[in-house]
């Protein structure tokens, strides 16, 4: 399949593990935020969004915490199966620009 | 099926011959986008429609162009293909008009440029 990049940071976890994949975003104004999940071959699909006025949200298996200060994301994903291997990046409304930005990307392997 | 189709999924071509990449979504979206993905680089948006024939440059639209007749298609245009060009291709619809909020990808083009 596709190789959406060969640099990209990658956690290594064992299945049944936590993951948590962090991101730092650019813009203190950003008032909106997803993660996307991308596994090889495929396009990215959604996997959970946050807004500005949160600090937390929790989806099925997953949280998305969200630290403004520092300019922070992260992802959290309970126990942690081989079919969450991907490659996972986040992405903030720029209010300003009306657009979204996208980060690089982590790429998490889960072994067996 | 709610879904972005694009079409073809792997493309081989040579310099300065034009092609076309499809994207179709069927589910009424206003707002539709092309991005590329590089290695080591995020998406970046290629151009991006907000409706029926508007359509607007994004951050990289040098070497391509798009068009939107109907709401459901948005095909990218490459009139003079380059090397520099090849890279995995992604359109990509949102319910929301401005695009700012979640977004629905299709599953990619491969192009190659020799």
């Amino acid at each position: 399949g596709e190789s959406v990049g060969l640099h990209l940071p990658t956690l290594s976890v064992q299945e049944g593990d936590n993951s948590i994949i962090n991101c730092a975003y650019s813009n203190s104004a950003s008032d909106y935020f997803i993660w996307y999940k991308q596994e090889s071959g495929k396009g990215p699909q959604f996997i959970i969004d946050i807004r500005s006025n949160m600090d937390k949200r929790q989806g099925q298996r997953v949280t998305v915490l969200l630290n403004k200060t520092v300019k922070h994301l992260s992802l959290q994903i309970a126990a942690t199966q081989p079919g969450d291997s991907a490659v996972y990046f986040c992405a903030e409304r720029l209010v300003s620009f009306q657009k979204l930005v996208f980060g690089t990307g982590t790429r998490l392997l889960v072994s067996p | 099926e709610a879904q972005v189709t694009q079409n073809p999924r792997y493309l081989i071509t040579v310099t300065g011959k034009k092609l076309t990449v499809t994207c179709s979504q069927n589910m009424n979206h206003e707002y539709m986008s092309w991005y590329r993905q590089d290695p080591g680089l995020g998406l970046r948006q290629i151009y991006y429609s907000m409706n029926v024939e508007v359509t607007d440059k994004g951050d990289v639209p040098e070497g391509y162009k798009v068009s939107r007749k109907e709401k459901r298609n948005f095909p990218l245009i490459l009139e003079s293909p380059s090397p520099n060009q090849t890279s995995l291709y992604f359109c990509a619809s949102s319910l929301s008009a401005s695009g700012t909020y979640e977004q629905y990808f299709g599953p990619g083009t491969r192009l190659t440029v020799t």
